[in-house]
């Protein structure tokens, strides 16, 4: 079955730097990369998600980048502020089938 | 609105007890999962149900059982709790179509000591 590797597992950075989240994945027919971010006590929630029709595609500070021939999908945060920090999971599925998580990765913005 | 609902939000059992985790959710969607969020192990599915009537072993379904009631609850079963399942426990639904988000519910942090 599929299995979602994610690094680094945590990450600090001040305020106004530029994170990545960098994932890999197993199964080639794996088209479905979303990344969800879960603040304290929260549950997970979308931010951004990419098909493997698609490279890249941008949200105003977020960008998820695809290489489906290395098998590996990244966030990017530009301009990060302290209300970013949170863990951020990647995920993968194929077609209609159930999303597999990498393991999260804590981003510690600080002022 | 209300989404997905899990209830209860906390739990705590002693080894051996018995209990059931119920999810509803309100917006038509096909498919139900259930996860659980341990430190530093990420989000491991449980069981899913890719439809009304249909359910599937996930990554650790072990000790867990699982009923889809209708096409909107998905309920979770823990038949003899173990300290091992201490954990927070998340109910999610998608529509089921192809690559489509999955919506979470608030969580259920259960404790079995």
């Amino acid at each position: 079955g599929e299995n979602v590797e994610q690094h680094p597992s945590t990450l600090s950075v001040q305020e106004g730097d530029s994170a990545v989240i960098k994932c890999t994945y197993s199964d080639s027919a794996s088209n479905y990369f979303p990344w969800y971010k879960q603040e304290l006590g929260k549950r997970p929630q979308l931010i951004i998600d990419i098909r493997s029709n698609v490279g890249e595609k941008k949200d105003q500070r977020i960008a998820v980048t695809l290489n489906k021939t290395a098998k590996h999908f990244s966030l990017h945060i530009t301009e990060t502020q302290p209300e970013d920090s949170a863990v951020y999971f990647c995920a993968a599925s194929k077609g209609f089938q159930k999303l597999v998580f990498g393991t999260g990765t804590r981003l510690l913005v600080s002022p | 609105n209300a989404g997905v609902t899990q209830t209860p939000k906390f739990q705590v059992l002693k080894t051996g007890q018995s209990m059931t985790l119920q999810c509803a959710q309100d917006m038509n969607h096909n498919s139900m999962y259930w996860y659980r969020q341990d430190p530093g192990m990420g989000l491991r599915l449980i069981y899913y149900s890719a439809s009304e009537g249909t359910t599937d072993k996930g990554e650790v379904p072990n000790g867990y059982n699982v009923s889809r009631l209708n096409k909107r609850e998905f309920s979770l079963r823990l038949e003899s709790a173990a300290p091992s399942q201490t954990s927070v426990y998340f109910c999610a639904s998608s529509p089921g179509q192809p690559n489509t988000e999955a919506f979470f519910g608030q969580g259920t942090r259960l404790t079995v000591v």
